[in-house]
Protein backbone atom coordinates (compact mmCIF):
# COMPACT_ATOMS: atom_id res chain seq x y z
CA UNK A 1 0.00 0.00 0.00
CA UNK A 2 1.21 3.50 -0.74
CA UNK A 3 1.52 5.54 2.25
CA UNK A 4 2.02 9.40 2.02
CA UNK A 5 0.51 10.69 -1.40
CA UNK A 6 0.41 14.18 -1.96
CA UNK A 7 -1.91 16.10 -4.31
CA UNK A 8 -1.89 17.51 -6.73
CA UNK A 9 1.69 17.05 -8.12
CA UNK A 10 2.25 20.01 -9.75
CA UNK A 11 0.96 23.05 -8.49
CA UNK A 12 1.49 26.80 -9.84
CA UNK A 13 0.39 29.90 -8.83
CA UNK A 14 1.39 33.61 -8.98
CA UNK A 15 3.87 34.99 -5.78
CA UNK A 16 1.40 36.69 -3.01
CA UNK A 17 -1.68 33.68 -3.44
CA UNK A 18 -1.60 30.91 -1.13
CA UNK A 19 -0.38 27.53 -2.08
CA UNK A 20 -2.41 24.15 -0.15
CA UNK A 21 -0.81 20.66 -0.84
CA UNK A 22 -2.55 17.47 0.94
CA UNK A 23 -1.46 14.30 1.79
CA UNK A 24 -2.89 11.12 2.43
CA UNK A 25 -1.70 7.89 4.26
CA UNK A 26 -2.83 4.66 5.39
CA UNK A 27 -1.32 3.41 7.97
CA UNK A 28 -1.55 4.87 11.81
CA UNK A 29 1.32 6.97 12.63
CA UNK A 30 3.32 9.13 15.38
CA UNK A 31 4.21 11.95 13.83
CA UNK A 32 3.67 13.43 10.47
CA UNK A 33 6.86 15.68 8.76
CA UNK A 34 6.58 17.92 6.05
CA UNK A 35 10.29 18.53 4.12
CA UNK A 36 10.85 20.91 1.63
CA UNK A 37 13.61 19.86 -1.88
CA UNK A 38 14.55 22.26 -3.69
CA UNK A 39 15.62 20.75 -7.28
CA UNK A 40 18.59 18.55 -7.03
CA UNK A 41 19.16 19.50 -3.61
CA UNK A 42 18.91 17.67 -0.21
CA UNK A 43 15.56 17.63 1.64
CA UNK A 44 15.29 20.00 4.34
CA UNK A 45 13.09 19.57 7.38
CA UNK A 46 9.56 22.48 7.36
CA UNK A 47 7.62 21.05 10.46
CA UNK A 48 6.53 18.13 12.38
CA UNK A 49 3.25 17.79 13.62
CA UNK A 50 2.54 14.96 16.03
CA UNK A 51 -0.53 12.42 15.92
CA UNK A 52 -2.20 14.18 18.66
CA UNK A 53 -2.16 17.64 17.67
CA UNK A 54 -4.27 18.84 14.70
CA UNK A 55 -2.94 22.08 13.72
CA UNK A 56 0.62 23.39 13.86
CA UNK A 57 1.87 26.69 12.19
CA UNK A 58 5.63 28.07 11.92
CA UNK A 59 5.93 31.65 10.18
CA UNK A 60 4.27 31.37 6.65
CA UNK A 61 3.80 27.58 6.79
CA UNK A 62 0.28 26.40 8.63
CA UNK A 63 -0.15 22.31 8.88
CA UNK A 64 -3.11 20.47 9.53
CA UNK A 65 -3.47 16.86 10.59
CA UNK A 66 -6.77 14.74 10.46
CA UNK A 67 -6.15 11.33 12.07
CA UNK A 68 -9.56 10.17 11.33
CA UNK A 69 -9.34 10.85 7.48
CA UNK A 70 -5.40 10.24 7.42
CA UNK A 71 -5.05 12.95 6.11
CA UNK A 72 -2.81 16.44 6.15
CA UNK A 73 -2.34 19.67 4.56
CA UNK A 74 0.41 22.20 4.04
CA UNK A 75 -0.48 25.47 3.90
CA UNK A 76 1.67 28.30 2.36
CA UNK A 77 0.33 31.89 2.93
CA UNK A 78 1.85 34.86 0.60
CA UNK A 79 4.05 32.66 -1.16
CA UNK A 80 7.18 33.89 -2.92
CA UNK A 81 9.11 33.00 -5.53
CA UNK A 82 11.62 31.64 -3.35
CA UNK A 83 9.06 29.33 -2.24
CA UNK A 84 9.34 27.30 -5.79
CA UNK A 85 10.22 23.37 -5.09
CA UNK A 86 8.86 20.38 -4.34
CA UNK A 87 7.25 19.64 -1.17
CA UNK A 88 6.93 15.94 0.90
CA UNK A 89 5.08 14.90 3.09
CA UNK A 90 6.81 11.65 5.09
CA UNK A 91 5.03 9.54 8.34
CA UNK A 92 7.02 7.85 11.05
CA UNK A 93 4.48 4.55 11.18
CA UNK A 94 3.56 3.86 14.69
CA UNK A 95 4.87 -0.01 14.72
CA UNK A 96 4.44 0.07 18.85
CA UNK A 97 8.21 -1.37 19.00
CA UNK A 98 9.07 1.90 17.88
CA UNK A 99 9.64 3.04 14.10
CA UNK A 100 12.76 3.92 12.90
CA UNK A 101 12.25 4.73 8.78
CA UNK A 102 10.09 7.73 7.61
CA UNK A 103 7.86 7.27 4.39
CA UNK A 104 7.69 9.69 1.92
CA UNK A 105 5.16 10.13 -0.97
CA UNK A 106 5.87 11.13 -4.29
CA UNK A 107 5.63 15.17 -3.42
CA UNK A 108 4.11 18.10 -4.57
CA UNK A 109 5.88 20.64 -7.06
CA UNK A 110 4.98 24.20 -6.63
CA UNK A 111 6.07 26.64 -8.68
CA UNK A 112 5.45 29.94 -7.69
CA UNK A 113 5.63 32.72 -10.52
CA UNK A 114 6.61 36.18 -10.00
CA UNK B 1 24.67 25.63 11.95
CA UNK B 2 25.44 22.40 11.84
CA UNK B 3 24.95 20.34 8.78
CA UNK B 4 25.13 16.48 7.65
CA UNK B 5 27.47 16.87 4.85
CA UNK B 6 28.54 14.21 2.31
CA UNK B 7 30.94 12.91 0.07
CA UNK B 8 31.17 13.16 -3.25
CA UNK B 9 28.40 14.86 -4.62
CA UNK B 10 28.82 13.16 -7.78
CA UNK B 11 29.79 9.71 -8.64
CA UNK B 12 30.17 7.77 -11.90
CA UNK B 13 31.23 4.30 -11.65
CA UNK B 14 30.62 1.54 -14.35
CA UNK B 15 28.58 -1.47 -13.50
CA UNK B 16 30.18 -4.52 -11.40
CA UNK B 17 31.87 -1.84 -9.56
CA UNK B 18 32.14 -1.02 -5.66
CA UNK B 19 30.90 2.40 -4.71
CA UNK B 20 31.44 3.83 -1.14
CA UNK B 21 29.68 6.88 -0.38
CA UNK B 22 30.39 9.09 2.80
CA UNK B 23 28.70 10.98 5.52
CA UNK B 24 29.64 13.33 8.46
CA UNK B 25 26.12 13.77 10.78
CA UNK B 26 25.90 16.13 12.70
CA UNK B 27 28.39 15.98 15.80
CA UNK B 28 25.63 15.30 18.70
CA UNK B 29 23.40 13.42 16.90
CA UNK B 30 23.09 9.67 17.85
CA UNK B 31 20.96 8.14 14.77
CA UNK B 32 22.24 7.94 11.29
CA UNK B 33 20.07 6.89 7.85
CA UNK B 34 20.63 6.05 4.32
CA UNK B 35 17.80 7.28 1.80
CA UNK B 36 18.12 7.17 -1.62
CA UNK B 37 16.05 9.03 -4.24
CA UNK B 38 15.70 7.37 -8.18
CA UNK B 39 15.21 10.40 -10.47
CA UNK B 40 11.57 11.26 -10.35
CA UNK B 41 10.39 8.67 -8.23
CA UNK B 42 9.69 8.77 -4.01
CA UNK B 43 12.61 9.04 -1.56
CA UNK B 44 13.04 5.62 -0.17
CA UNK B 45 14.57 4.56 2.90
CA UNK B 46 17.73 2.39 3.00
CA UNK B 47 18.71 1.44 6.20
CA UNK B 48 18.85 3.25 10.44
CA UNK B 49 21.73 2.91 12.19
CA UNK B 50 22.18 2.87 16.32
CA UNK B 51 24.75 2.21 18.47
CA UNK B 52 27.11 0.64 15.89
CA UNK B 53 24.86 -1.70 14.18
CA UNK B 54 22.17 -1.27 11.96
CA UNK B 55 18.75 -0.70 13.44
CA UNK B 56 16.52 -1.63 10.95
CA UNK B 57 16.85 -1.72 6.84
CA UNK B 58 13.98 -1.91 4.02
CA UNK B 59 13.87 -5.03 1.46
CA UNK B 60 16.10 -2.84 -0.97
CA UNK B 61 19.19 -3.06 1.33
CA UNK B 62 19.86 -6.21 0.40
CA UNK B 63 23.52 -8.13 1.31
CA UNK B 64 25.12 -5.48 -2.01
CA UNK B 65 24.71 -2.90 0.40
CA UNK B 66 26.55 -2.50 4.11
CA UNK B 67 27.16 0.55 6.22
CA UNK B 68 29.72 1.35 8.84
CA UNK B 69 30.44 4.03 11.34
CA UNK B 70 34.54 3.88 11.11
CA UNK B 71 35.32 6.15 13.29
CA UNK B 72 33.35 8.92 15.67
CA UNK B 73 32.03 10.77 12.96
CA UNK B 74 31.92 9.12 9.32
CA UNK B 75 28.93 7.42 8.42
CA UNK B 76 29.57 5.10 5.34
CA UNK B 77 27.17 3.28 2.65
CA UNK B 78 28.77 0.89 0.65
CA UNK B 79 27.56 -0.65 -2.51
CA UNK B 80 29.57 -4.07 -3.32
CA UNK B 81 28.93 -4.46 -7.05
CA UNK B 82 26.59 -1.48 -8.43
CA UNK B 83 24.16 -2.29 -10.96
CA UNK B 84 22.17 -0.22 -13.00
CA UNK B 85 18.93 0.24 -10.87
CA UNK B 86 20.88 1.87 -7.96
CA UNK B 87 21.67 5.13 -10.10
CA UNK B 88 20.05 7.23 -8.04
CA UNK B 89 20.42 10.35 -5.42
CA UNK B 90 21.63 8.96 -2.22
CA UNK B 91 21.02 11.13 0.83
CA UNK B 92 22.87 10.51 4.65
CA UNK B 93 20.12 11.86 7.17
CA UNK B 94 20.81 12.22 10.95
CA UNK B 95 19.01 13.08 14.27
CA UNK B 96 19.28 13.37 17.72
CA UNK B 97 16.33 11.21 18.77
CA UNK B 98 13.87 8.76 17.03
CA UNK B 99 9.97 8.57 16.98
CA UNK B 100 7.90 11.18 17.45
CA UNK B 101 10.13 14.39 17.82
CA UNK B 102 12.53 12.28 15.14
CA UNK B 103 13.08 15.69 12.99
CA UNK B 104 16.09 14.04 10.22
CA UNK B 105 18.80 16.39 8.74
CA UNK B 106 19.46 15.39 5.70
CA UNK B 107 22.79 16.29 3.56
CA UNK B 108 22.85 17.52 -0.21
CA UNK B 109 23.04 13.92 -1.52
CA UNK B 110 25.45 12.18 -3.33
CA UNK B 111 24.41 11.42 -6.91
CA UNK B 112 25.72 7.57 -8.28
CA UNK B 113 25.64 7.05 -11.72
CA UNK B 114 25.87 3.59 -12.95
CA UNK B 115 27.01 2.75 -16.21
Amino acid sequence: SQQGEEDPQALSIQEGENATMNCSYKTSINNLQWYRQNSGRGLVHLILIRSNEREKHSGRLRVTLDTSKKSSSLLITASRAADTASYFCATDRDSGAGSYQLTFGKGTKLSVIP
Amino acid sequence: EPEVTQTPSHQVTQMGQEVILRCVPISNHLYFYWYRQILGQKVEFLVSFYNNEISEKSEIFDDQFSVERPDGSNFTLKIRSTKLEDSAMYFCASSVVRGPTGELFFGEGSRLTVL
